[in-house]
């Protein structure tokens, strides 16, 4: 079955301990990407990936990390999490031909005290 | 910039009624429009998959037209079901790097028995 994998699905950490949110997908796509999702504001892109060892800033990369090693993984990295970086994340995946369907992870709650 | 309109943001509506959700966005120069659906606190499951080229697809109770030009899409669905309560996304894959996507806010649709 093809999916896109995310762990955990809800964390609650702490104001500057760093986390990692990890996003799986088993389709062999090129293209992955992470959003988060806040009340009025919609989904919202923060990084992409191309392809391994390529990835972009979206247009909230602020306080994000990301790195890609493997064609299937592409884990979403907190160095120092703020308040302001509560919300709901998601994470998706699709082949890089324009035309195809994007396939999207679970969500990831997460909540910065 | 991309902007993605979804009106209404709210609607409710009592079992058996034929509706219909309105997605606008700015930009013609899209690959695809895709329509999700999303659950409280869940995930993003696709419902519709339209490319650029064409003017709509279906999936049983649910048609999306698409009007590239005009820059409108729209998500009809017919003798709607307490189960079809949930908020409804339409979303963009914009012709530029990344294939970036973007959200409308959704519209929260409830289905009253």
């Amino acid at each position: 079955e093809a999916q896109v994998t995310q762990n955990p699905r809800y964390l609650i950490t702490v104001t500057g301990k760093k986390l990692t949110v990890t996003c799986s997908q088993n389709m062999n796509h090129e293209y992955m990407s992470w959003y988060r999702q806040d009340p009025g504001l919609g989904l919202r892109q923060i990084y992409y990936s191309m392809n391994v060892e390529v990835t972009d800033k979206g247009d909230v990369p602020e306080g994000y990390k990301v790195s890609r090693k493997e064609k299937r993984n592409f884990p979403l990295i907190l160095e120092s999490p703020s308040p302001n970086q509560t919300s709901l994340y998601f994470c998706a995946s699709s082949s890089p031909t324009g035309s195809t369907e994007a396939f999207f992870g679970q969500g990831t709650r997460l909540t910065v005290v | 910039k991309q902007e993605v309109t979804q009106i209404p943001a709210a609607l409710s509506v009592p079992e058996g009624e034929n509706l219909v959700l309105n997605c606008s966005f700015t930009d013609s120069a899209i690959y695809n429009l895709q329509w999700f659906r999303q659950d409280p606190g869940k995930g993003l499951t696709s419902l519709l998959l339209i490319q650029s080229s064409q003017r709509e697809q279906t999936s049983g109770r649910l048609n999306a037209s698409l009007d590239k030009s005009s820059g409108r899409s729209t998500l009809y669905i017919a003798a709607s079901q307490p189960g079809d309560s949930a908020t409804y996304l339409c979303a963009v894959k914009r012709v530029r790097a990344g294939n970036q996507f973007y959200f409308g806010t959704g519209t929260s649709l409830t289905v009253i028995p």
